[in-house]
C-alpha cells in the first residue's frame, strides 16, 4: 500500500492566493482527518469525514478554511484567501475504524505564505 | 471535549537509560490511546496503543500503562538508543460508532545522548 499520499509536499504563496492541498487516503479507510501542525499550538484537527460525510469541523479556524470529500478516495483542503498565519505543515490522516485504530499519517504539507 | 495534558515537554536521557512520558486525559469515556513518534521533518507514527480494558501493553523496549481511575497513562522506553531521539505525542479518544477523533497531547521532545 503506499500509504496516505498529499500534495504538493511544499507550498509557497502570497498572502490573499487561493491554496488547495490533496489527500489521498489509505484505500479501504473510511475516516480522514486533517491536522495543522505549528511550534506554537501542536497538531490540531481541522475537520473529519467518516464515509465521505464531515462530521467536526469544529477546529476550522476560519471561513477561509473549506475542506471537501467527493469520494473515498480523494480529499481537499482549500484556504481562499491565504494569510501568514496560516503557515503550517497540513497533515492528512486516514483510519480504517474510527477510534479504535491507529491513524496513519501523510507525509505532510508545508505551507509558507509570504 | 476532551483534553490531554502531556509531561515533560523536553527530556534529556543518556543513551541506555530509561525514558517515561507521561499524559493525563479529561473526558473518562475516552477508551482508546495512542503514542505517535515523530522524527524531525518527517510524519507522527503509530508506535504502541493502549485500549481501556488493559492496564499495560509492552512491545519490545517500549511499554504503556493506563490507570482509568486515574486517567492517566504512559509511555516507558528502556534502554535508550539514539535513534529514539524524536518527539513523542500521546493521544486519547473514545469510540463511538463511526463518530471519534483524536485529541493530542502538545508532545514530549526526547533527546538521547551518548
Amino acid at each position: 500500500d503506499a500509504g496516505v499520499i498529499q500534495s504538493p509536499r511544499h507550498e509557497v504563496t502570497e498572502m490573499g492566493q487561493e491554496v488547495t492541498l490533496r489527500c489521498k487516503p489509505i484505500s479501504g479507510h473510511n475516516s480522514l482527518f486533517w491536522y495543522r501542525q505549528t511550534m506554537m499550538r501542536g497538531l490540531e484537527l481541522l475537520i473529519y469525514f467518516n464515509n465521505n460525510v464531515p462530521i467536526d469541523d469544529s477546529g476550522m479556524p476560519e471561513d477561509r478554511f473549506s475542506a471537501k470529500m467527493p469520494n473515498a478516495s480523494f480529499s481537499t483542503l482549500k484556504i481562499q484567501p491565504s494569510e501568514p498565519r496560516d503557515s503550517a505543515v497540513y497533515f492528512c490522516a486516514s483510519s480504517l475504524r474510527t477510534g479504535r485504530s491507529g491513524y496513519t499519517f501523510g507525509s505532510g504539507t508545508r505551507l509558507t505564505v509570504v | 471535549g476532551e483534553n490531554v495534558e502531556q509531561h515533560p515537554s523536553t527530556l534529556s536521557v543518556q543513551e541506555g537509560d530509561s525514558a517515561v512520558i507521561k499524559c493525563t486525559y479529561s473526558d473518562s469515556a475516552s477508551n482508546y490511546f495512542p503514542w505517535y513518534k515523530q522524527e524531525l521533518g518527517k510524519r507522527p507514527q503509530l508506535i504502541i496503543d493502549i485500549r481501556s480494558n488493559v492496564g499495560e501493553k509492552k512491545d519490545q523496549r517500549i511499554a504503556v500503562t493506563l490507570n482509568k481511575t486515574a486517567k492517566h497513562f504512559s509511555l516507558h522506553i528502556t534502554e535508550t538508543q539514539p535513534e529514539d531521539s524524536a518527539v513523542y505525542f500521546c493521544a486519547a479518544s473514545m469510540w463511538a460508532g463511526t463518530a471519534s477523533k483524536l485529541t493530542f497531547g502538545t508532545g514530549t521532545r526526547l533527546q538521547v545522548t551518548l
